[in-house]
């Protein structure tokens, strides 16, 4: 069974700095690109980055873009997003997803989600 | 800015029939840019209902089917239920590892 587990989530200060990791299991997490999506509270759905399966090619959306940085370890099989810089606009649930890309791209498996609190 | 725009809400009645569309911006929607659709419910993370336009995702009952329609895609229930009430979105692939989700739909059964 695919699982996807997030954490790391919580109450951070603007300007501060968070790290959320998403760990995989019941799949080869090395053969998949992996994503961010965000939910600001009552608001909808944004991506926010992908990884390549290696790590070797990222995407961002551009309001994270120099303040986010999305990696991945297959050897611990999880999924990690650096967030610096941050923001009150960054406060959101944060749900790591996996992205199929074989001729059918789409998000097939989501986490539960964690979440991100930027507030004095 | 590529903006992809839904249906702020809808309101079906049960056994009804619904369609919820989803825009580009910029153009027409197509097979090209693999639209999808996810349902989320209050406190639950998205649910893929239908990928690739048209394929509904494993365990998905068949009263919900995808489209292009026009130069939209489109989410169509068919006899409603009560359970179907929730939150719709669409995402868009843009290419080069970008995608842009729509602002949802908020659908209500009554």
């Amino acid at each position: 069974e695919v699982q996807l587990v997030e954490s790391g989530g919580g109450l951070v200060q603007p300007g501060g700095s968070l790290r959320l990791s998403c760990a995989a299991s019941g799949f080869t997490f090395s053969g998949y690109w992996m994503t961010w999506v965000r939910q600001a509270p009552g608001k909808g759905l944004e991506w926010v980055a992908n990884v390549r399966e290696d790590g070797g090619e990222k995407f961002y959306v551009d309001s994270v873009k120099g303040r986010f940085t999305i990696s991945r370890d297959n050897v611990k099989n999880s999924l990690y997003l650096q967030m610096n810089s941050l923001r009150a606009e960054d406060t959101a649930v944060y749900y790591c997803a996996r992205w199929y890309r074989d001729g059918h791209n789409h998000f097939d498996y989501w986490g539960q989600g964690t979440l991100v609190t930027v507030s004095s | 800015q590529t903006v992809v725009t839904q249906e702020p809400s809808f309101s079906v009645s049960p056994g009804g029939t619904v369609t919820l569309t989803c825009a580009l911006s910029s153009g027409s929607v197509s097979t090209g840019y693999f639209p999808s659709w996810y349902q989320q419910t209050p406190g639950q993370p998205p649910r893929t209902l239908v990928y690739s336009t048209n394929i509904r995702s494993s365990g998905v009952p068949d009263r919900f089917s995808g489209s292009i329609l026009g130069n939209k895609a489109a989410l169509t229930i068919t006899g409603a239920q009560a359970n179907d009430e929730a939150n719709y979105y669409c995402v868009l692939y843009m290419g080069k590892g970008i995608w842009v989700f729509g602002g949802g739909t908020k659908l209500t059964v009554l």
